[in-house]
Formats: C-alpha cells, structure tokens, sequence
C-alpha cells in the first residue's frame, strides 16, 4: 500500500518549452501532496504544498508562475515547469500524504529527472 | 520552526558490521520523526517512523531507530549491514500542528556498505 507515483521518470527538452510532470497515489486519496527540487548531492527542498481543489501555497523564493501546480482530483497533482531553462534542470520528487493513516506521513514517488537543453 | 542535523555526510562500513546514523532535531513543539532512504536515481523509501508510544521503532530492512526527547535525537541502527544498504539516508521531522505537515529534512548520509 501507499505507492507514489511519477510520470515521467526521465524527459528531456528544449530551452523555452513547458514540461508537465505528473503525481498519483495509486491506492490511497490524498488531499495534500507536496512538489520538492533536489540537485545533486544534496537533500531535498519543498517547492510547494499542493491542495486538493484549492491552490497550491509556494515556499519562498519559487516562482508560482515559473512551476504551475494543478490538483484536480484526490490522486493526481500536476507541476509544469513553464518555458523551461537550464537551470531549472533537476531532479523533481512529488509525495503525498496518506489520509487513511491520520495524514501524518509522506509517501515519496520515484522522481523525475528533467534536463533542459 | 524546525531544523534537521545530520552530522555525518557519509558514514563508511564493512558488510555485516554494525552501524549507526546519527539525527539530532530542534523544534520548539513535539515532533513526528521519520527516515527515509534515497536508493541512486529513485525516489524515497519510508524506513520507519516515530509517532508516539515506544521509543524504539523498527523498520523495514532490519533498520531501528530510537527516538530520546531529552537528546532531541532520533538516530538510525543496523545490527549487521549489507552490499545492498548501500544508499543515502535522510532524516526528517514534522511538528504536530497544522493541517499539511511538512518535513523538514537533514541533509542526507551516505551510506556506503563495502565487502
């Protein structure tokens, strides 16, 4: 139980074009799922909370017009990295929290690796 | 606020030996503790975690942890290590308030298991 998942693991793309990850919790709802950045040989940093039918609440310092976060339905949150640029190249992990064990865990999914050239 | 330590980026070790990685928290409120491990190019993996009730918690994989307030740690053992616990394991801690509790994380142990 509780299985993360991230569509796609790998992508690859030009500067200036948009990139849409996607986020599900297989066998559990999740009202709140978190998008976190991780760069080489480093720990992870949230980016944003995402909220089931409401907005998304950035961390400081990330650009909410830079990285779109969509959470239509109860097992599915999205992050599109628009008009994308090297440096937003990274490693990008989404989590959701199992409401069925009194949402007070994270369960992580496998991670995406964007490369913008 | 909270804050993670961990103070040893990486911790080196002969299979089968015991091993032992060290957390230590600072948070004003009570805290959830958790550890998760980070296999090269994945995502991360709950190992175990404190919510209350026993100190000791065992977890996946032969791993423990034992959580001691007046330490503010929470830091990670294994009898007998393997090959394949190779990885980099990161602690973390969430307080008890709020309705979307975030984890704040230490910045990684490497843990590399050599024969």
């Amino acid at each position: 139980g509780a299985v993360v998942s991230q569509h796609p693991s790998w992508v690859i793309c030009k500067s200036g074009t948009s990139v849409k990850i996607e986020c599900r919790s297989l066998d559990f709802q999740a009202t709140t799922m978190f998008w976190y950045r991780q760069f080489p040989k480093q720990s992870l940093m949230l980016m944003a909370t995402s909220n089931e039918g409401s907005k998304a609440t950035y961390e400081q310092g990330v650009e909410k017009d830079k990285f779109l976060i969509n959470h239509a339905s109860l097992t599915l949150s999205t992050l599109t990295v628009t008009s994308a640029h090297p440096e937003d190249s990274s490693f990008y992990i989404c989590s959701a929290r199992d409401q069925g064990s009194g949402g007070k865990t994270q369960y992580f999914g496998p991670g995406t690796r964007l490369l913008v050239l | 606020a909270q804050s993670v330590t961990q103070l040893d980026s990486q911790v080196p070790v002969f299979e089968e030996a015991p091993v032992e990685l060290r957390c230590n928290y600072s948070s004003s409120v009570s805290v959830y503790l958790f550890w998760y491990v980070q296999y090269p190019n994945q995502g991360l993996q709950l190992l175990l975690k404190y919510l209350s009730g026993s100190t000791l918690v065992k977890g996946i994989n032969g791993f423990e942890a034992e959580f001691n307030k007046s330490q503010t740690s929470f830091h990670l053992r294994k009898p007998s290590v393997h090959i394949s616990d190779t990885a980099e394991y990161f602690c973390a801690v969430s307080d008890h308030t709020g309705t979307a509790s975030k984890l704040t994380f230490g910045t990684g142990t490497r843990l590399q298991v050599t024969l």
